[in-house]
């Protein structure tokens, strides 16, 4: 499958700070989504991007798919401890696979 | 409103000893997967299902199987198990193939 960056790796935050984390691809997408994965559980869509350069926002969270067509961005503003787990870029390009990155795990402290 | 559900939750098996992993959708969706989750490796998929009677290789199928046995349902089975397939399976369905993937809540793996 095509290789997907995905960085950084792990954050330990406080809670009320702002999280970015991104995804950049040596191939061009289609389709750009970010999924988050609680502990025991499947991974959740929470952001779904179709065009170039759209900026999705979902609550708290904001997603934008890169005007090149080979990166996105995932942004959390004001996060809780329930934002705790780890995040998933996808990406696809014409066939049927999604290219996931190696996810961020995220840690939020009270 | 179950979506996809996967059974067994977890196993355990002997090494060389052989399993089916089920997994079954309610939402009428055409296409099926089947991903492994390991430690740093994100998801991989194994095979995809793009719809009934179709079945097709991904990132990493030695050592596995599929059936689609209807539009429901999509078994994963491992002929004879390894330690390197000790993972973590998630079966996933998506109505077309531009459209995101819902997940099941996964079989944990062992093989000893």
């Amino acid at each position: 499958g095509q290789q997907l960056n995905q960085s950084p790796q792990s954050m330990f935050i406080q809670e009320g700070e702002d999280v970015s984390m991104n995804c950049t691809s040596s191939s061009i997408f289609n389709t750009w989504l970010w999924y988050k994965q609680d502990p025991g559980e499947g991974p959740v869509l929470l952001i779904a991007l179709y065009k170039a350069g759209e900026l999705t926002s979902n609550g708290r969270l904001t997603a934008q798919f890169g005007i090149t067509r080979k990166d996105s961005f995932l942004n959390i503003s004001a996060s809780i401890p329930s934002d705790v787990g780890i995040y998933f870029c996808a990406g696809q390009g014409s066939g049927y696979a999604l290219n996931f990155g190696k996810g961020t795990s995220l840690l939020v402290t009270p | 409103n179950a979506g996809v559900t996967q059974t067994p939750k977890f196993q355990v098996l002997k090494t060389g000893q052989s399993m089916t992993l089920q997994c079954a959708q309610d939402m009428n969706h055409n296409s099926m997967y089947w991903y492994r989750q390991d430690p740093g490796m994100g998801l991989r998929l194994i095979y995809y299902s793009a719809s009934e009677g179709t079945t097709d290789k991904g990132e990493v199928p030695n050592g596995y199987n599929v059936s689609r046995l209807n539009k429901r349902e999509f078994s994963l089975r491992l002929e004879s198990a390894a330690p390197s397939q000790t993972s973590v399976y998630f079966c996933a369905s998506t109505k077309e193939s531009n459209s995101p993937l819902h997940f099941g809540n996964g079989t944990r793996l062992t093989v000893t």
